[in-house]
């Protein structure tokens, strides 16, 4: 079974340039989150997918982040414009049952974004 | 609201050595608490984590920890260290069993020395 990818796995670009990062999560998998990781600081919370509905967004910098799930498969999540401080590391996760009946979060391997 | 506090951005120690990664949470409501850990170039991986069930949780690769309510601490702990053990390890707390947001730590950094 495929786990969670993500695309790009680094990124570079100039402040006041657009990213576009995507996350493929784990087929079947109706929940999506993304979390964020600014160097030196903890993992945070951006937003909950289910399906293409957005759950809980409450972790969303700014307006500037734009996240969406077109047909509640992959999700993409755009920064424009990008600043420095949009800088770090972004983590996609899937979420569903796992053998017992409980349930988990599988995360992907990031994309590092650095913004100069 | 809830948090975690792992003390130690970087924990050393020998191969076949104890290991002890601390973490501390705070919570508002019964905790759920995880432990993941990073290898290069990979995504998180979950170790462990507290339901409520037993206090004392085994994972994965030899690791255990122990829900202490008291301490409000998750401490994880592995008997004898690997060099394959080396990689940033996550403490994690939610208000359910991982269907909802984790509210992660800092992470810390376990360096294993032959």
């Amino acid at each position: 079974e495929a786990g969670v990818t993500q695309f790009p796995s680094h990124s570079v670009i100039e402040k006041g340039q657009t990213v576009t990062l995507r996350c493929d999560p784990i087929s079947g998998h109706d929940n999506l989150y993304w979390y964020r990781r600014v160097m030196g600081k903890e993992i945070k919370f951006l937003l909950h997918f289910v399906k293409e509905s957005k759950q809980d967004e409450s972790g969303m910098p700014n307006n500037r982040f734009l996240a969406e799930r077109t047909g509640g498969t992959y999700s993409t999540l755009k920064v424009q414009p990008a600043e420095l401080e949009d800088s770090g590391v972004y983590f996609c996760a899937s979420g569903g049952l796992v053998a017992g009946g409980t349930y988990e979060q599988y995360f992907g391997p990031g994309t590092r974004l650095t913004v100069t | 609201a809830q948090s975690v506090t792992q003390l130690g951005s970087h924990v050393s120690v020998s191969e076949g050595a104890l290991v002890l990664l601390r973490c501390n949470y705070s919570s508002s409501v019964p905790p759920y608490l995880f432990w993941y850990v990073q290898y290069p170039n990979q995504g998180l991986q979950l170790l462990l984590k507290y339901t409520s069930a037993a206090t004392l949780v085994k994972g994965i690769n030899g690791f255990e920890a122990e829900f202490k309510k008291s301490e409000t601490s998750f401490h994880l702990t592995k008997p004898s260290a690997h060099m394959s053990d080396a990689a940033e390890y996550f403490c994690a707390v939610s208000v359910n069993s991982g269907y909802s947001t984790l509210t992660f730590g800092k992470g810390t950094m376990l360096l294993v020395s032959p």
